[in-house]
């Protein structure tokens, strides 16, 4: 079966560095995805590798490795606001997107 | 108005009621979506109208029921619900065949639905 693993919740301080990872099993690869969820807000795009390698923008990166099912979501300087759910979603050979349960991210001043 | 708009943003139902909610997007996407996210669960897929095609997720029960009148606007037909289907349901547009390859959807702010 396709399974995307992400962790449940993580915790980080304000104006640190955190890493959201994400490992898939899917039949098939077209990109992967990351999504912001505010509680109670839309989940909003934020960004999508479909090479390997890093992405970066502004404080946000992102990297892929398809050979080892893996990416992170890389989040610098944290602010208060950046708390929120993280979502990875990576896009099939059948172009259906496969979503993990989401990481809850906590940041505490 | 723009973006994606999702109504109404909360709704309480028993099980014997009929309930429609409401999408529609300002974006001239030709694609939409219908998913159901509950706490701790990835996004479940319920529904795809593509260029006002309807693609339909067979394990959806059928007392959802979808429906697309037009590009910018979609439903979702909600009968006789059981407490499980307590959720919050997004809705979400794209544009499929564009050039970047990546289909990135915008979504909703979802509408809180609670069976009792």
């Amino acid at each position: 079966g396709q399974n995307i693993d992400q962790p449940t919740e993580m915790t980080a301080t304000e104006g640190a560095i955190v890493q959201i990872n994400c490992t898939y099993q899917t039949s098939g690869f077209n990109g992967l995805f990351w999504y912001q969820q505010h509680a109670g807000e839309a989940p909003t795009f934020l960004s999508y590798n479909v090479l390997d390698g890093l992405e970066e923008k502004g404080r946000f990166s992102s990297f892929l490795s398809r050979s080892k099912g893996y990416s992170y979501l890389l989040l610098k300087e944290l602010q208060m606001k950046d708390s929120a759910s993280y979502l990875c979603a990576v896009m099939d050979s059948n172009y259906q997107l496969i979503w993990g349960a989401g990481t809850k991210l906590i940041i505490k001043p | 108005e723009t973006g994606v708009t999702q109504t109404p943003r909360h709704l309480v139902m028993g099980m014997t009621n009929k309930k429609s909610l409401k999408c529609e997007q300002h974006l001239g996407h030709n694609a939409m979506y219908w998913y159901k996210q509950s706490a701790k669960k990835p996004l479940e897929l319920m529904f795809v109208y593509s260029l006002e095609e309807r693609v339909e997720n067979n394990s959806v029960p059928s007392r959802f029921s979808p429906e697309c009148p037009n590009s910018s606007h979609l439903f979702l037909h909600l009968h006789t619900l059981q407490p499980e289907d307590s959720a919050l349901y997004l809705c979400a547009s794209s544009q499929e065949g564009g050039s970047s390859g990546a289909n990135v959807l915008t979504f909703g702010a979802g509408s809180r639905l609670t069976v009792l």
